[in-house]
């Protein structure tokens, strides 16, 4: 079965400060992709980053970035320079052939 | 591209009443997605489509919903009759899925139901 966990419920910042959000998953798909989808108060569900299972090399977003551990099946996404606009729910995902899980969100907010 | 159009943005009903959601796809994009988010559950996958074709509708609550997708570039989503918990945001996404399976999801803007 494919499960995506985010242990994390709530999480805060100070602006201008470095967060990682957690998330780890469980598939027995080789090929798959993960994502991180931001959702701001107006519920607009805004795709952050992307990984492709196959590529070793971390993917980058100007501030956000992942440390995807395949063998450990962990994703996690750094926000770098936090900013008020990135106060959100932030949402990891897991897709393979047919498979379409999303993780419950880390709630994020951004303290001035 | 004007990405997934959803309408309407937001709908108050009454219980009871019958409620068709409506989503237009990216162009070009060839699968297609219906969630519903709650607070209660979180966001949940209703039924998706591949090339028009409905491939896995489990997650369909009860036969009182129903989603076509007629032609690539148009999806309904029908609750009937629609009852107070069924009051959600649900969302529209589209994606191209190639030889190696579903890619990419985006989003559209969400339908706010509320069923008084």
């Amino acid at each position: 079965a494919q499960t995506v966990t985010q242990s994390q419920p709530e999480m805060s910042v100070q602006e201008a400060e470095t967060v990682t959000l957690s998330c780890t998953y469980d598939t027995s798909e080789n090929n798959y992709y993960l994502f991180w989808y931001k959702q701001p108060p107006s519920r607009q569900m805004i795709l952050v980053i992307r990984q492709e299972a196959y590529k070793q090399q971390n993917a980058t977003e100007n501030r956000f970035s992942v440390n995807f551990q395949k063998a450990a099946k962990s994703f996690s996404l750094k926000i770098s320079d936090s900013q008020l606009g990135d106060t959100a729910m932030y949402f990891c995902a897991l897709t393979g052939a047919n498979n379409l899980f999303f993780g419950t969100g880390t709630r994020l907010t951004v303290i001035p | 591209d004007a990405g997934v159009i959803q309408s309407p943005r937001h709908e108050v009903t009454e219980m009871g009443q019958e409620v068709t959601l409506r989503c237009k796809p990216i162009s070009g994009h060839n699968s297609l997605f219906w969630y519903r988010q709650t607070m209660m559950r979180g966001l949940e996958l209703l039924i998706y489509f591949n090339n028009n074709v409905p491939i896995d509708d489990s997650g369909m609550p009860e036969d009182r919903f129903s989603a076509k997708m007629p032609n690539a570039s148009f999806s309904t989503l029908k609750i009937q009759p629609s009852e107070p918990r069924d009051s959600a945001v649900y969302f529209c996404a589209s994606s191209w899925a190639g030889t190696s399976g579903v890619n990419t999801q985006y989003f559209g803007p969400g339908t706010r139901l509320t069923v008084l």
